[in-house]
């Protein structure tokens, strides 16, 4: 029943490889996000989907890439992995991109550690 | 890119109510001011949001002042479990979806 659910929870994995979260959501949203929060706690926006297109890519290095197979899934993709990529990444969606009157929902996270 | 300004930290007694304000001076007119928390590492989770009237819903109050600079977040009962980082958020509207998130309140409240 979990409204934003993302798959792992936890991951741990070398430098240099490559690895990928997905994220799911069940509630019809047509927008769907993904979150970096890093170890000073602060949350910032990586990128948005709008029904399947991207909308928004905020300065992410081009090793991160999204994809949106259908409007209900966002996964990411990361190559190359690097130490500064260990943080806890957020998925999250919202109904109707241009509405402002809209909350959005968030995952439970995933905890990516490089080593 | 965040708008708001809150304090870092807040204490509040089991039982009272906790205000938790915020300060977005520069916010346009049609954007919504929205407050989230998060407790330990989980996702932030939705409390509230309002435009230009005060609102209430099962989980708090959002008091919005009439010239919008300002806001103020009513807990009305804190509990132990309402410890967590509370962050007002404006959202950038026009056509992208946008929840910048600032550096948040840590509300301890205490028994």
């Amino acid at each position: 029943d979990t409204a934003v659910s993302q798959t792992p929870k936890y991951l741990v994995t070398q430098m240099g490889n490559d690895k990928s979260i997905k994220c799911e959501q069940n509630l019809g949203h047509d927008t769907m996000y993904w979150y970096k929060q890093d170890s000073k706690k602060f949350l910032k926006i990586m990128f948005s989907y709008n029904n399947k297109e991207l909308i928004i890519n905020e300065t992410v290095p081009n090793r991160f890439s999204p994809k949106s197979p259908d409007k209900a899934h966002l996964n990411l993709h990361i190559n190359s992995l690097e130490l500064g990529d260990s943080a806890v990444y957020f998925c999250a969606s919202s109904q109707a991109s241009g509405a402002l009157n809209t909350e959005a929902f968030f995952g439970q996270g995933t905890r990516l550690t490089v080593v | 890119d965040a708008k708001t300004t809150q304090p870092p930290s807040m204490d509040c007694a089991e039982g009272r109510a906790a205000n938790l304000p915020c300060n977005h001076s520069t916010i346009s007119g049609n954007e919504y001011v929205y407050w989230y928390r998060q407790i330990h590492s989980q996702g932030p989770q939705y409390i509230i949001h309002g435009l230009k009237n005060n609102e209430t819903n099962e989980m708090a109050s959002l008091i919005i002042t009439e010239d919008r600079k300002s806001s103020t977040l009513i807990l009305p009962h804190a509990t132990l479990r309402d410890t967590a980082v509370y962050y007002c958020i404006v959202r950038v509207g026009r056509s992208f979806n946008k929840f910048y998130f600032g550096s948040g309140t840590k509300l301890n409240v205490k028994p």
